[in-house]
């Protein structure tokens, strides 16, 4: 079985805060990390699929790291807004399993 | 078209009742999924369709029944199901690999009374 683990589970932050959270994976039979953002009342919506160690990705205000040796990954978003107001994430695929096994999740709260 | 839609967003059954999910995607994937979320858990994978057939069953119990009638539908068939089945029920579709971004629909709220 896939262990994945997001931490911290919940975070509360100020608008304008910089914030960082982490998901941690088993190194051995790396395909790819997946990113997704999941807003109250929305679908989860993806935000990297990453494969390279080292990669980095950015959208915006948010990017991630990517590091396969050790087997984890950090989401960093810059000056948090309220929008920014979701459950992140991660689900590394399983190259055993064919499928994505998702984190439990990192919950990000803004406040204005 | 990025979007998948999924029908209907609720759906109030009883025990005995017979009833269906749809799930439709146009941007030509051709791997869907279902997944079953429960609150404060992450979605939890269910089927696996890939080029209309089934690749994946996470050890479903029978009354849950998928379909994939084509490569742009997928259908979840529900029977005798039970209260602990409530839940939101996701479907996606993504290209396939493990480089396939997933495409989510908005969820069926499914409450078992």
């Amino acid at each position: 079985i896939l262990n994945v683990e997001q931490s911290p589970q919940s975070l509360h932050v100020q608008e304008g805060d910089s914030t960082n959270f982490t998901c941690s994976f088993p190194s051995s039979n790396f395909y790819a990390l997946h990113w997704y953002r999941w807003e109250t009342a929305k679908s989860p919506e993806a935000l990297f699929v990453m494969t390279l160690n080292g990669d980095e990705k950015k959208k915006g205000r948010i990017s991630a790291t990517l590091n396969t040796k050790e087997g984890y990954s950090y989401l960093y978003i810059k000056g948090s807004q309220p929008e920014d107001s979701a459950t992140y994430l991660c689900a590394p695929f399983s190259g055993n399993t064919g499928k994505l096994i998702f984190g439990q999740g990192t919950t990000l709260q803004v406040k204005p | 078209d990025t979007e998948v839609t999924q029908t209907p967003k609720h759906l109030v059954m009883g025990m005995t009742n017979k009833k269906s999910l749809k799930c439709e995607q146009h941007m030509g994937h051709r791997a869907m999924y279902w997944y079953k979320q429960k609150a404060k858990k992450p979605p939890e994978l269910m089927f696996v369709y890939s080029y209309e057939k089934l690749s994946i069953n996470e050890s479903v119990p029978s009354r849950f029944s998928p379909e994939c009638p084509n490569s742009s539908l997928l259908n979840l068939h529900l029977h005798a199901l039970q209260p602990e089945d409530s839940a939101l029920y996701l479907c996606a579709s993504s290209q396939e690999g493990p480089v396939g971004e997933q495409y989510f629909g908005p969820g069926t709220r499914l409450t078992v009374t």
